[in-house]
């Protein structure tokens, strides 16, 4: 079955930090992946995508994030966390046969200690 | 980038009446958008996708009766909530693909918060 997983509902990092949001996917094609980040009663917003070529993909806001297609995984990192950063975050799956419909994960809540 | 934008941001109604939100795609053409749901402190369940000039596609377990969309042209997208209960109090965010984005990439709308009173 496809499902993207998110391990860690909620986490709490000081600022000037360094962050990583795990995310395993399973799915049985060539998958696309993304993270959204959604702030409280907003839409979301991509920082970045991954659809092929170079396994470390950089993002808006100083954002990145790893393809590790031996662990299935589409781990998000940032070297230094800001307190704007704290929101919500998603990732999401998709196949490229299948346009824009995705797959999301249950979400990350990131909380940001001054 | 492209936009899409929905309308309204917020909606409170009576339980029984029908709220109808729209999804524009204001600076491409969409032939396929999508609805989400998402429920508090929850991700996004796709809803289904819609499809211009024919009928919408369902996720398995969500009414069609209940959550009529209707896809007319190629910028804009509606779905109305009809005979509106508390449970279907949510906020409901849409996105759309870009027809002519080789990357496929599907765009999303700020969503909409539905409350059922």
């Amino acid at each position: 079955a496809q499902s993207v997983t998110q391990p860690d509902i909620h986490i709490t990092v000081s600022e000037g930090a360094s962050l990583e949001l795990r995310c395993n996917y399973s799915y049985g094609a060539t998958p696309y992946l993304f993270w959204y980040v959604q702030s409280p009663g907003q839409g979301l917003q991509l920082l970045l995508k991954y659809f092929s070529g170079d396994t470390l993909v950089q993002g808006i806001k100083g954002f990145e994030a790893e393809f590790k297609r031996s662990q299935s995984s589409f781990n998000l990192r940032k070297p230094s966390v800001h307190w704007s950063d704290a929101a919500e975050y998603f990732c999401a799956v998709g196949a490229y046969n299948q346009g824009g419909k995705l797959i999301f994960g249950q979400g990350t809540e990131l909380s940001v200690k001054p | 980038g492209a936009v899409v934008s929905q309308h309204p941001s917020w909606v409170i109604c009576k339980s029984g009446t029908s709220v109808k939100i729209e999804c524009r795609s204001l600076d491409f053409q969409a032939t396929t958008m999508f609805w989400y749901r998402q429920f508090p402190k929850q991700s996004l369940m796709l809803m289904a996708t819609s499809n211009e000039g024919s009928k919408a596609t369902y996720e398995q377990g969500v009414e069609k009766d209940k959550f009529l969309i209707n896809h007319a042209s190629l910028t804009l997208s509606t779905l109305t909530v009809t005979s509106a209960h508390p449970e279907d109090s949510s906020f409901y965010i849409c996105s759309a693909r870009d027809t002519k984005d080789r990357a496929r990439r599907a765009f999303f709308g700020q969503g909409t918060r539905l409350t059922v009173v």
